[in-house]
């Protein structure tokens, strides 16, 4: 297994360009989760999908959206980057979806910078 | 609000000491807790969780943690640290529908492990 795979690597903008970020997981996981992590703030949440077909807001949601494609994947775009958006990206999966208490499993991360 | 605090940034100790990362919660309703470490350029690695039970928790790689209900606090512990141990650890308590369809993570701001040779 592969686990959590997330394309690109690393990733330069210029402020209003868009892009989308890819994040597919082998494990058959129903809930898939976006996170951005900023220096000393730790990671916060920006959207999830607790199962394929939906989506919900995460903490920090603006300037973002999302697409649960299939069970698999689960994509993130940027419709107009901005310098605020400087960040490093994960991905995490997790089994089951219903009130379980698993661990989430993560991709290696995103690192995009806006310009 | 339901939040997690690291209250330390940085921790330093020699190899062959003991170790101590500081973890205090604040939820409703009973806490369900984690830890994970990042090594650079990597993502995060669960390193353990407490949902129930003994408060002595079991890890990965010789880590324990000691849950604390009247303080509120899952401190990561080892007894003996080594140089490879030097990482970023964020503690994490799950919030969301229990009963329903989410489990959401919310992490605390990280801790950087520098363990001297």
């Amino acid at each position: 297994n592969a686990g959590v795979t997330q394309t690109p690597k690393f990733q330069v903008l210029k402020t209003g360009q868009s892009m989308t970020l890819q994040c597919a997981q082998d494990m058959n996981h129903n809930s898939m989760y976006w996170y951005r992590q900023d220096p000393g703030m730790g990671l916060r949440l920006i959207y999830y999908s607790a199962s394929e077909g939906t989506t919900d807001k995460g903490e920090v949601p603006n300037g973002y959206n999302v697409s649960r494609l299939n069970k698999r994947e689960f994509s993130l775009r940027l419709e107009s980057a901005a310098p605020s958006q400087t960040s490093v990206y994960f991905c995490a999966s997790i089994p089951g979806g219903t009130g379980g208490f698993h661990e989430q499993y993560f991709g290696p991360g995103t690192r995009l910078t806006v310009t | 609000a339901q939040s997690v605090a690291q209250p330390e940034d940085q921790v330093n100790v020699a190899e062959g000491n003991p170790l101590t990362v500081k973890c205090t919660y604040s939820v409703s309703g009973n806490p369900y807790l984690f830890w994970y470490v990042q090594y650079p350029n990597r993502g995060l690695q669960f390193l353990l969780k407490y949902i129930t039970g003994d408060n002595l928790v079991k890890g990965s790689y010789g880590f324990e943690a000691e849950f604390n209900k009247s303080q509120t606090s899952f401190h990561l512990k080892k007894p003996s640290a080594l140089v490879s141990d030097s990482a970023l650890y964020f503690c994490a308590v799950r919030v969301g529908n229990y009963g329903g369809a989410t489990n959401k993570l919310i992490f605390g701001t990280g801790t950087l492990l520098a363990v001297q040779p």
